[in-house]
């Protein structure tokens, strides 16, 4: 059963335009919630992450945003750029050793 | 170059048979995570192991194994290879014993791609 949901297998969007990433959950246990990104041929990278106490968390372009109620949360990438392409996974801790990870979606800037 | 180093990075061989795939992880990192990434699947937690012993375990099938040596790395074993157990699969190591302390930042490697024909 797939706890972290990434409903939306892909994603395109012109440069300099907002790219916004969603991510569902379903374990009211997660404390903290992180983006990686993956380029092909690589392993993911780790981008940016949140804390459940905290509902955004801003780091230059990126931000994320945390809706507990609604289990939810999102990745959003303004400018997006060229080099932003790439499959973004998003992954949740229920604090226990454990990271959970979505299916990724996969983000196409277009010059 | 992430610093954490897995081989071999494309793999073929025959259902039945048996590989190991190996994981250096950063320099200083004390723990190593293994995991599983099929055609679109996320990422499958499969093991974790904290300076030589398992700490956690995941999704890891009977026919799967793996160790953590005193230098560190880390291999992951898989017998009695079936169709299915082809997949990408990811070694992360990180510096801390697990993720309960907030931001235990997961470093990956490039991954084995494993084909099993």
């Amino acid at each position: 059963d797939q706890q972290v949901k990434q409903n939306s297998p892909s994603l395109s969007v012109q440069e300099g335009r907002i790219s916004i990433l969603n991510c569902d959950y379903t374990n009211s246990m997660f404390d903290y919630f992180l983006w990686y990104k993956k380029y092909p041929a690589e392993g993911p990278t780790f981008l940016i992450s949140i804390s459940s106490i905290k509902d955004k968390n801003e780091d230059g372009r990126f931000t994320v945003f945390l809706n507990k109620s609604a289990k939810h949360l999102s990745l959003h990438i303004v400018p997006s750029q060229p080099g932003d392409s790439a499959v973004y996974f998003c992954a949740a801790s229920d604090g226990a050793n454990n990271l959970f990870f979505g299916t990724g979606t996969r983000l196409t800037v277009i010059p | 170059d992430s610093g954490v180093t897995q081989t071999p990075k494309h793999l073929i061989t025959a259902t039945g048979q048996r590989v190991t795939l190996r994981c250096s992880p950063r320099s200083g990192d004390l723990s190593v995570y293994w995991y599983q990434q099929s055609l679109d699947q996320g990422l499958q937690f499969l093991i974790q192991y904290y300076n030589g012993e398992e700490r956690a375990k995941g999704n890891i099938l009977e026919r799967f194994s793996a160790q953590q040596f005193p230098d560190l790395h880390s291999e992951l074993n898989l017998s009695s290879l079936e169709l299915g157990d082809s997949a990408l699969y990811f070694c992360a190591s990180s510096r801390d014993t697990g993720l309960q302390y907030g931001a235990n930042v997961l470093t990956f490697g490039a991954g084995s791609r494993l084909t099993v024909l």
